[in-house]
């Protein structure tokens, strides 16, 4: 069955750490794959995307993410974290137009 | 430029009533999709439309739901008689008809409470 991971339901950072969140789908071919941020009361905001080409991909507020076909993982990952980026952090992947089937989430908390 | 808007942010009904939540997606996109949120079901697909029309409702819990979808600004989700287990957030996005047409935009969801 088509399906899409994340591991982590929930990670506590320290202000100023690296920040890795992990994300593994499990589709016949590989999938359009995307990363969303859902800050507390708001809706989701694209953070990235990846649909061909380069593996490594930049995305807004810092963020970037690596395709690994051999791995069937999209992980997130940020250098250095701000107290702005305790938020949600849904994993996404579309194998077809218009499906776009979410993780279950993970939750980012930032510590001083 | 506008994202995509809906009212209202939040409705508390009770339960037997008619819930009519809104949406107008970003202009110039021609995908929408109505997502509900939960905490023990996480984010779901409900439905999405192209060009106006109705592609996929197989999310559509049951009877009680429906969406339509008018003309390309505006769609609307129904819930009659609505329960306490709709209780949730739901969330429209609308998807441009240009390039992949994967890429979706969220509205700020309208949070649901069937008392």
């Amino acid at each position: 069955a088509q399906s899409v991971t994340q591991p982590d339901i929930h990670i506590t950072v320290s202000e100023g750490a690296s920040l890795e969140l992990r994300c593994n789908y499990s589709y016949g071919a590989t999938p359009y794959l995307f990363w969303y941020v859902q800050s507390p009361g708001q809706g989701l905001q694209l953070l990235l995307k990846y649909f061909s080409g380069d593996t490594l991909v930049q995305g807004i507020k810092g963020f970037e993410a690596e395709f690994k076909r051999s791995q069937s993982s999209f992980n997130l990952r940020k250098p250095s974290v701000h107290w702005s980026d305790a938020a949600e952090y849904f994993c996404a992947v579309a194998p077809a137009r218009g499906k776009l089937q979410f993780g279950a989430g993970t939750q980012v908390v930032v510590t001083p | 430029d506008a994202g995509v808007i809906q009212s209202p942010r939040h409705e508390v009904t009770e339960m037997g009533q008619e819930v009519t939540l809104r949406c107008k997606p970003i202009s110039g996109h021609n995908s929408l999709f109505w997502y509900r949120q939960t905490m023990m079901r996480g984010l779901e697909l409900l439905i999405y439309f192209n060009n106006n029309v109705p592609i996929d409702d197989s999310g559509m819990p049951e009877d009680r739901f429906s969406a339509k979808m008018p003309n390309a600004s505006f769609s609307t989700l129904k819930i009659q008689p609505s329960e306490p287990r709709d209780s949730a957030v739901y969330f429209c996005a609308s998807s441009p008809s240009s390039g992949t047409g994967i890429e979706q935009f969220f509205g700020p969801g309208t949070r649901l409470t069937v008392l």
